[in-house]
């Protein structure tokens, strides 16, 4: 099955540690973004990467890195630099081009509790 | 500034009639319209899109979308609303100018009472 996935889907830290969020897709698409998702609010957008090896900020990206070394893969670092991290967190793909439009496919999200 | 707008917090129908989930947006360029749905505690499904042509488009599980440049709107739409249909509704728009990027709305919760 062609699809976005997400692990783990349930992960609880305690406040001032680091911790990585594991997006990957199998759909052969270019781009790649993580959102964050708060109660009550729309997707806000974090980074987003159209390229291996390069990557863009959104516009929350402090408090996390992100990194793009394989076509398939996105993983979401929230560091202990980001004030209130607890969030649902989800990864979305899509292909690119200027002749193209196409819609994002997410993955199921990362519920991340810090305490 | 672009932006998208989902009047609604949240929209009540009985199952049965007619559903709209309104969008309104602005943006500089040609507007790529989308809704997706969420439910409870998943990622986002597309329904549909309106990229250019024909006003109204037609999407998944029932959904339709009427496209009106001269009012700036993109609501959603189902001739009879099932239960299974409530969930979180959310319009986005792509300006062709954007980087590829999405402004999402702030997400309307449809709620279908038996």
């Amino acid at each position: 099955d062609g699809g976005i996935t997400q692990s783990p889907k349930y992960l609880f830290r305690k406040e001032g540690q680091n911790v990585t969020l594991s997006c990957e897709q199998n759909l052969n698409h270019d781009a790649m973004y993580w959102y964050r998702q708060d109660p009550g609010q729309g997707l806000r957008l974090i980074y987003y990467s159209q390229i291996v090896n390069d990557f863009q900020k959104g516009d929350i990206a402090e408090g996390y890195s992100v990194s793009r070394e394989k076509k398939e893969s996105f993983p979401l670092t929230v560091t202990s630099a980001q004030k209130n991290p607890t969030a649902f967190y989800l990864c979305a793909s899509s292909i690119l081009g200027t002749s193209l439009v196409g819609e994002q496919y997410f993955g199921p999200g990362t519920r991340l509790t810090v305490t | 500034a672009q932006s998208v707008a989902q009047p609604e917090d949240q929209v009540n129908v009985a199952e049965g009639n007619p559903l709209t989930v309104k969008c309104t947006y602005s943006v500089s360029g040609n507007p790529y319209l989308f809704w997706y749905v969420q439910y409870p505690n998943r990622g986002l499904q597309f329904l549909l899109k309106y990229i250019t042509g024909d006003n109204l488009v037609k999407g998944s599980y029932g959904f339709e979308a009427e496209f009106n440049k001269s009012q700036t709107s993109f609501h959603l739409k189902k001739p009879s609303a099932l239960v299974s249909d409530s969930a979180l509704y959310f319009c986005a728009v792509r300006d062709e100018d954007s980087n590829y990027q999405l402004i999402w709305g702030a997400g309307t919760k449809l709620i279908i009472k038996p």
